[in-house]
């Protein structure tokens, strides 16, 4: 099983350039979620997704958006990339409320 | 708004000394809470997962006990090792949809 998988691994990005991180999960989990994590601070959700073709926004969701149209996938879309998205991005998923989160190895992003 | 604090924010012992780990959470309406190991680099392992019902949860050299009435959570590793060197994170599941808030962990260092 390969769990929650994120591609890609690293990335650098100049001032204004757009990507999609993708994330793909084949544990058929209908919940899943994109956190970031900023060095000495907890990780902060994005964006989630309760099932495909919902989703709704986290604590920091601008600068992104986000899409589900299948149950394995949930992309997320920097637009206009910035100095302040430079971080490292995780997607995680849950098969339903209150149950065990899967994370995947993470996406470092550096805006430049 | 849920904050989670965990203390201390480093520790350092000797191998084969059993150590505390502390989390602490200021709204006690939460579903479950999660303590994950994160290795430098790398992405989330979950390590216990304490429903809110629960009092305590075991694996192997790991225990955790919730006190959901005091917003605190504890993570006990028994004959600590060197392998056991990382950082740690409790985070905490409010609402139908799993969300996480998360601590800013705490970093342990087992040494020889």
């Amino acid at each position: 099983n390969a769990g929650v998988t994120q591609t890609p691994k690293f990335r650098i990005l100049k001032i204004g350039q757009s990507m999609t991180l993708q994330c793909t999960q084949d544990m058929n989990h209908n919940y899943m979620y994109w956190y970031r994590q900023d060095p000495g601070m907890g990780l902060k959700l994005i964006y989630y997704s309760v099932g495909a073709g919902i989703t709704d926004k986290g604590e920091v969701p601008n600068g992104y958006n986000v899409s589900r149209s299948t149950t394995e996938d949930f992309p997320l879309r920097l637009e206009l990339a910035a100095p302040s998205q430079t971080s490292v991005y995780f997607c995680a998923s849950t098969l339903m409320g209150g149950t065990e989160a899967f994370f995947g190895q993470g996406t470092r992003l550096t805006v430049v | 708004k849920q904050e989670v604090t965990q203390i201390p924010a480093a520790l350092s012992v000797p191998e084969g000394e059993n150590l505390v780990l502390n989390c602490s959470f200021t709204d006690s309406a939460i579903y479950n809470l999660q303590w994950f190991r994160q290795d430098p680099g790398k992405g989330l392992t979950s390590l216990l997962l304490i429903q809110s019902s629960q009092r305590e949860q075991t694996s192997g050299r790991l225990n955790a006990s919730l006190d959901k009435s005091s917003g605190r959570s504890t993570l006990y590793i028994a004959a600590s090792q060197p392998g056991d060197s990382a950082t740690y994170l409790c985070a905490v599941s409010t609402g139908t949809a799993s969300k996480l808030t998360f601590g800013t962990g705490t970093r342990l260092q087992v040494t020889l």
